[in-house]
């Protein structure tokens, strides 16, 4: 696609259930990355996958979250048993970026998925 | 420990005023990038520059420009003669290249809300 696209847009859910949260980077982009915009912690880094493998997962808060990447393209976060502390923007990015490049290449961001667990 | 410091919370400024965003940065490694990215309301991170430790060279583009000083530990953002459109939130952020692959596990400032009046 010509952007970087999130689904769902927003979603409200209770307290303890899962939800998962879908994101398609742009057509051809190796990287994919997840990161979280709260009002308590600002952006933070969640995942990093290269492909449908994931060197750093170092920025998930718990074992509550996972995420997976398929076919090199669509990747979902899951949260399972939602907490209120849960409740931020959850961003999406991907990257054009050969294994091995060491650039630090800039990153084209979806407009998030608003989460909100009541 | 890696830090990004953006202390400007908000900013409000008549349009054609110019504006100087202020970014300082702390970190161990002698190769890291800086970036600054852009958060209009629609949500998404758009990107705005790259910078790489070992070029301290100003940068201008169009009303933006960029001065970087290693001796201070800052990379501030100053737009000349502010338009209504560039109300937004602005991110700056860091990426150190020590990191395997030099992927973009990119820790961000708390932004600054720069906020443009007719």
């Amino acid at each position: 696609g010509a952007g970087v696209s999130q689904s769902p847009s927003n979603k409200v859910t209770e307290k303890g259930k899962d939800v998962e949260l879908r994101c398609d980077p742009i057509s051809g982009h190796t990287a994919l990355y997840w990161y979280r915009q709260s009002l308590g912690q600002g952006l933070e880094f969640l995942i990093y996958f290269q492909g449908n493998s994931a060197p750093d997962k170092s920025g998930l808060p718990s074992d509550r979250f996972s995420a997976e990447r398929t076919g090199g393209s669509v990747s979902t976060l899951t949260i399972q048993r939602t907490q209120q502390e849960d409740s931020a923007v959850y961003l999406c990015a991907s990257s054009q970026r050969d294994r091995g490049r060491r650039t630090n290449e800039k990153l084209f961001f979806g407009s998030g998925t608003q989460l909100s667990v009541l | 420990a890696q830090k990004v410091t953006q202390a400007q919370t908000e900013i409000s400024v008549v349009e054609k005023e110019d504006v100087t965003l202020d970014c300082v940065y702390e970190t161990r490694d002698t190769t890291y990038y800086l970036f600054w990215y852009k958060q209009p309301p629609s949500g998404e991170l758009v990107f705005l520059i790259r910078r790489n430790s070992f070029d301290e060279q100003n940068e201008i583009s169009g009303r933006y420009s960029w001065n970087f000083q290693k001796s201070t530990s800052s990379f501030n953002f100053t737009i000349t003669a502010s338009q209504v459109v560039d109300s937004a939130v602005y991110f700056c952020a860091l990426s150190e290249a020590r990191l395997s692959g030099g992927y973009n596990k990119l820790i961000f400032g708390a932004g600054t809300r720069l906020a443009v009046h007719p």
